[in-house]
């Protein structure tokens, strides 16, 4: 069956670090791969989205890559800071609309 | 407002019950989506509809749940005979039309249901 995951671990690290999160897929041919933001008691939101032709997507200090032959998808955050403290999301679609969620990995930028 | 409204924000029902949670979507979004998450997990996807087309309703966990959306803008998703396991969040997010790679949604807050 499809499965995407994601690191389960809150991830911790120092403000002015570069933040990676990993999301891997199995099982899924996806076209279209995208990545939202979480915050406590809200509904995500997005943040960047990246084709399945497209190796790496920037957008000010985000930057995503995808690897199709991995079934890969890196999300970096440089230059942390305390406000990206948030849960991250990967989200995977053929093409339908139809998107499958990974769980989120909790990240933790400390002062 | 602009963005995508979800009512109610808190839902605490009885076992057995119905319930009826409803969503409004960003003005001329075409597609609309529900979907839930429980605590800790990632999110469910339960229905999608796009414009005029067939809702595709293939991630509804059972036959006691259920989605309308009417005059192609507000939707109510409504779950018969609630059970326990029904508690969770339930987030509506809609999209823009015309675009074929893959849309950005929007998401609502969400409302939280719990059956107890």
């Amino acid at each position: 069956s499809q499965k995407i995951e994601q690191n389960s671990e809150a991830l911790n690290i120092q403000e002015g670090k570069t933040a990676t999160l990993t999301c891997n897929y199995t099982n899924y041919s996806p076209a279209y791969l995208q990545w939202y933001r979480q915050d406590p008691g809200r509904g995500p939101v997005f943040l960047l989205l990246i084709r399945e032709n497209e190796k790496e997507k920037r957008k000010e200090r985000l930057k995503v890559t995808f690897d199709t032959t991995l079934k890969q998808s890196l999300f970096h955050i440089t230059a942390s800071q305390p406000a990206d403290s948030a849960t991250y999301l990967c989200a995977l679609d053929r093409g339908t609309y139809k998107y499958i969620f990974g769980t989120g990995t909790r990240l933790k930028v400390l002062a | 407002g602009a963005g995508v409204s979800q009512s109610p924000s808190n839902k605490v029902t009885e076992k057995g019950k119905d319930v009826e949670l409803r969503c409004d979507p960003i003005s001329g979004h075409t597609a609309l989506y529900w979907y839930r998450q429980s605590l800790g997990q990632g999110l469910e996807f339960l229905i999608y509809f796009q414009g005029n087309s067939a809702p595709d309703k293939s991630g509804l966990p059972s036959d006691r749940f259920s989605a309308e959306r009417t005059g192609g803008s507000v939707s109510t998703l409504t779950i018969q005979r609630t059970q326990q396991e029904d508690s969770a969040v339930y987030l509506c997010a809609s999209s823009p039309p015309g675009r074929h790679s893959g849309p950005e949604a929007f998401f609502g807050q969400g409302t939280r249901l719990t059956v107890v």
